[in-house]
């Protein structure tokens, strides 16, 4: 098993551009999620989704939408990026024992 | 999700065991107490969780007190590459829930 694997690893954006992050997991987790990690700072949840077709908003939306099209698949779109969205974008999953399993991140600049 | 309190940092040296201490005072009786470690920006790894009981995996064991206030967890043969934060999350279970991301414990494992 690959786990959850986020692409791409790295990205520089200009202000007003837009971007997908992309996320997949193999686990066959119900639930998944995108946190995102500013620095020396804590995580903090974007949206997560508990199943195919069915999402919702964590704590720090704004500026951000995802679909959920697939058990495997959970993409974040950023919409016309800000300074404020630079940081680590990091996806997880879980399944019945709720341990959340992460990606290895996207770090993301926007200039 | 209860609070928990952990040290800002600890060192140990290479091949003891080290001993990182959680207090978790005001959990509830369905709380799990998750432990999870980031090594420099990588992606959160999970460790252990525990409810009760003490829990040991190829990884870590996770002493519970019996009042459940605190736990230990404790890397038996600590090595260069367990130098980490090492971060103690109440957990209630069974929903999406966000993982709150204290500030953790920094560990440095000393040669």
């Amino acid at each position: 098993n690959a786990g959850v694997t986020q692409t791409p690893k790295f990205r520089i954006l200009k202000i007003g551009q837009s971007m997908t992050l992309q996320c997949t997991q193999d686990m066959n987790h119900n639930y998944m999620y995108w946190y995102r990690q500013d620095p020396g700072m804590g995580l903090k949840l974007i949206y997560y989704s508990v199943g195919a077709g069915i999402t919702d908003k964590g704590e720090v939306p704004n500026g951000y939408n995802v679909s959920r099209s697939t058990t495997e698949d959970f993409p974040l779109r950023l919409e016309l990026a800000a300074p404020s969205q630079t940081s680590v974008y990091f996806c997880a999953s879980s399944g019945r024992t709720d341990t959340q399993y992460f990606g290895p991140g996207t770090r993301l600049t926007v200039l | 999700d209860a609070k928990t309190t952990q040290p800002t940092s600890m060192d140990c040296a290479e091949g003891r065991a080290a001993n990182l201490p959680c207090n978790h005072s005001t959990i509830s009786g369905n709380e799990y107490v998750y432990w999870y470690r980031q090594i420099h920006s990588q992606g959160p790894q999970y460790i252990i969780h525990g409810l009760k009981n003490n829990e040991t995996n190829e990884m870590a064991s996770l002493i519970i007190t019996e009042d459940r206030k605190s736990s230990t967890l404790i890397l038996p043969h600590a090595t260069l590459r367990d130098t980490a934060v090492y971060y103690c999350i109440v957990f209630f279970s069974g929903s999406a829930r966000q993982l709150t991301f204290g500030s953790g414990t920094q560990l440095t494992v000393l040669p």
